[in-house]
């Protein structure tokens, strides 16, 4: 069975601070790995996704994510936050087939 | 790409009455997804589809609602009757299945109240 969690509901960073985004994920087989982004009232986008490969995966608007196999996480950086970065970020794992597993997401608030 | 297309993309409603969700999956996908969001239960997989076929409906809650997708480029969503614990929001999400890869692309979600 597959599973994912993410550490902190809640992120506030500054205008032009780091961003960390902590995602977690439990997989019996090689994992799947992928972000999205939910700006209010809208879709999920994608963000950016690891299959196989290169271990740091860089995504849309600046962001990149590592896969760590023994850390078992895949946690989402962004070097300076901006405004409009503000938005709910999802964490999802799949084995290779159809079915996601989401995380319950992470509200980013970006303070000026 | 116009994207994955959703229609209507606000729908309030009265309990009992049928409402049917709307979704055009992005031109040459073969996997159609039916998600929920709530904020008590997160995103949930409803019913997802390949090649037009229902493949997995398995949570699909119960026999009020049913989902369709009559061609490659259409499928729909029916509650009936509504109740009010159905106002969610609604995603419709397609991917091209090849090999180990399945990205899912979500449309912008059609938030349902049911009163």
């Amino acid at each position: 069975a597959q599973s994912v969690t993410q550490l902190g509901s809640h992120v506030s960073v500054s205008e032009g601070a780091l961003v960390l985004l902590r995602c977690n994920y439990s997989s019996s087989v090689p994992p799947y790995l992928f972000w999205y982004v939910q700006y209010p009232n809208q879709g999920l986008q994608l963000l950016l996704k690891y299959t196989t490969g290169a271990t740091l995966v860089k995504g849309i608007n600046g962001f990149e994510a590592e896969f760590k196999k023994s850390e078992t996480s895949f946690h989402l950086t962004k070097p300076s936050a901006h405004m409009s970065d503000a938005a709910e970020y999802f964490c999802a794992v799949s084995s290779g087939t159809y079915k996601y597993i989401f995380g319950t997401g992470t509200r980013l608030k970006v303070l000026a | 790409d116009a994207g994955v297309i959703q229609s209507p993309r606000h729908e309030v409603t009265e309990m009992g009455q049928e409402v049917t969700l709307r979704c055009k999956p992005i031109s040459g996908h073969n996997s159609l997804f039916w998600y929920r969001q709530t904020m008590m239960r997160g995103l949930e997989l409803l019913i997802y589809f390949n090649n037009n076929v229902p493949i997995d409906d398995s949570g699909m809650p119960e026999d009020r609602f049913s989902a369709k997708m009559p061609n490659a480029s259409f499928s729909t969503l029916k509650i009936q009757p509504s109740e009010p614990r159905d106002s969610a929001v609604y995603f419709c999400a397609s991917s091209h299945r090849s090999g180990g890869e399945d990205t899912q692309y979500f449309g912008p979600g059609t938030r349902l109240t049911v009163l």
